[in-house]
């Protein structure tokens, strides 16, 4: 299974804009990249989902390049609630009923 | 309207114990995924399951795991002689559409399987 990575962890500030970025070389090609979040003890909860460019929501935004090799989640503005681990999460080209979700990147925001 | 459910919330079992965990997804959901978080670890993928058909088992760990779902609703996850290395978390998570549809998936609180 193709490996999919993140940083470990980022440090930011309240109000400050983060970008996460997601190594995934080996995504497959009709697969979409999705964006999780997750904290302690709970399931990962959606955040955002895109195929190419550019999409933002109420919460996100991710850009993705035209190679689709890498993705880079956008977060304006945190807040302390946003202190979490962040997960992408994509198919895997060499196996078409596989997925695979990133290393996970643990932000911490502080005031 | 209710979301993914799983039970037990958490299991502690003995070595060599056999273990079924459940899973109820959100209704109309066709497609049903497992994940395994180990302590401090990311998610692994273990299977996924379009209606009643996982179409690749190669994701479960050994041949000591197995999944099925029925009636393209609930699932279950078995490991049989059950061994240390198999504590984690148990997730699993439905969506409407399945992987190359990209869909939102929504997860369950998890099984937390301790193996004493």
């Amino acid at each position: 299974l193709a490996k999919t990575t993140q940083p470990i962890s980022m440090d930011s500030y309240e109000g400050q804009e983060v970008n996460i970025t997601c190594s995934h070389n080996n995504i497959a090609t009709n697969d979409y990249i999705t964006w999780y979040q997750q904290f302690p003890s709970q399931g990962p909860r959606f955040i955002i989902q895109g195929y190419k460019t550019k999409v933002t929501n109420e919460v996100a935004s991710l850009f993705i390049p035209a190679d689709r090799k890498s993705s880079t989640l956008s977060l304006p503005r945190v807040s302390l609630s946003d202190t979490a681990v962040y997960y992408c999460l994509v198919g895997d080209r060499g196996a078409t009923n596989k997925l695979i979700f990133g290393t996970g990147t643990l932000l911490a925001v502080q005031p | 309207g209710a979301g993914v459910s799983q039970s037990p919330s958490n299991k502690v079992t003995e070595k060599g114990k056999d273990v079924e965990l459940r899973c109820d997804p959100i209704s109309g959901h066709t497609a049903l995924y497992w994940y395994r978080q180990s302590l401090g670890q990311g998610l692994e993928f273990l299977i996924y399951f379009q209606g009643n058909s996982a179409p690749d088992k190669s994701g479960l760990p050994s041949d000591r795991f197995s999944a099925e779902r029925t009636g393209g609703s609930v699932s279950t996850l078995t490991i049989q002689r059950t061994q240390q290395e198999d504590s984690a978390v148990y997730l699993c998570a439905s969506s409407q559409i399945g992987l190359a549809g990209g869909p939102e998936q929504y997860f369950g609180p998890g099984t937390r399987l301790t193996v004493t």
